[in-house]
């Protein structure tokens, strides 16, 4: 079983569209959480760190179940600039990071 | 922000050959910088941690003798992937922490680099 599990999509979805991305993680020692955004043939960037009592930076809401073990990432109003693929990311009790394979999000006009 | 530059962004070299990749914190010194290393449609896989001024950690099933990591100061490291094959070929990335920042500080990444074996 892999450490960090997305569903590799890819979403279609219009501009404006909401839409939700989850992800599991296997460990359940891991402490910090993260999701990241990587554009085709670019290094990943740091969206938002994941909180257990949930946050959210704009048009973003990130959520943590760690009873579960299941992050969640909702983007709302969807735009042309989302499109992206977004990597799960799981850091346990050292300063490793573990990468989900990431989901591909397409959004059309 | 913080900025991570790698060099070369693409190279390619016929299979044997050697390939040197360069990672650079630009406006922060790290005393530790990872290396990654990300195959079409699948996930960053951390190949080793990089310290500075001592040898650095390989992750299991890399061989440290193909994939010779140099960290010889506080703000470079380079990956150097030896007798280059075409199942080498892939996207190799570095990020590297603020040593101000302690051991959980944020990780920032390089631009990549591609390689091509031939």
């Amino acid at each position: 079983r892999k450490e960090v599990e997305q569903d590799p999509g890819p979403f279609n979805v219009p501009e404006g569209a909401t839409v939700a991305f989850n992800c599991t993680y296997s460990n359940s020692a891991s402490q910090s959480f993260f999701w990241y955004r990587q554009d085709c043939r670019k290094e990943p960037k740091l969206l938002m760190s994941v909180y257990s009592s949930g946050n959210e930076d704009g048009r973003f809401t990130a959520q943590l179940n760690r009873a579960s073990q299941y992050i969640s990432l909702l983007i709302r109003d969807s735009k042309l600039s989302d499109s992206a693929t977004y990597l799960c990311v799981v850091r346990g009790n050292t300063d490793k990071l573990i990468f989900g394979t990431g989901t591909r999000l397409q959004v059309f006009p | 922000g913080a900025v991570v530059s790698q060099h070369p962004s693409w190279v390619i070299c016929k299979s044997g050959t050697s390939v040197k990749i360069e990672c650079r914190s630009l406006d922060f010194q790290a005393t530790t910088m990872f290396w990654y290393r990300q195959f079409p449609k699948q996930s960053l896989m951390l190949m080793a941690t990089s310290n500075e001024g001592s040898k650095a950690t390989y992750e299991q099933g890399v061989e440290k003798d193909k994939f010779l990591i140099n960290h010889a100061s506080l703000t470079l490291s380079t990956l150097t992937v030896t007798s280059a094959h075409p199942e080498d070929s892939s996207f190799y990335i570095c990020s590297a922490r603020d040593r101000l920042a302690g051991a959980f500080g944020e990780l920032f990444f390089g631009e990549g680099s591609r390689l091509t074996v031939l």
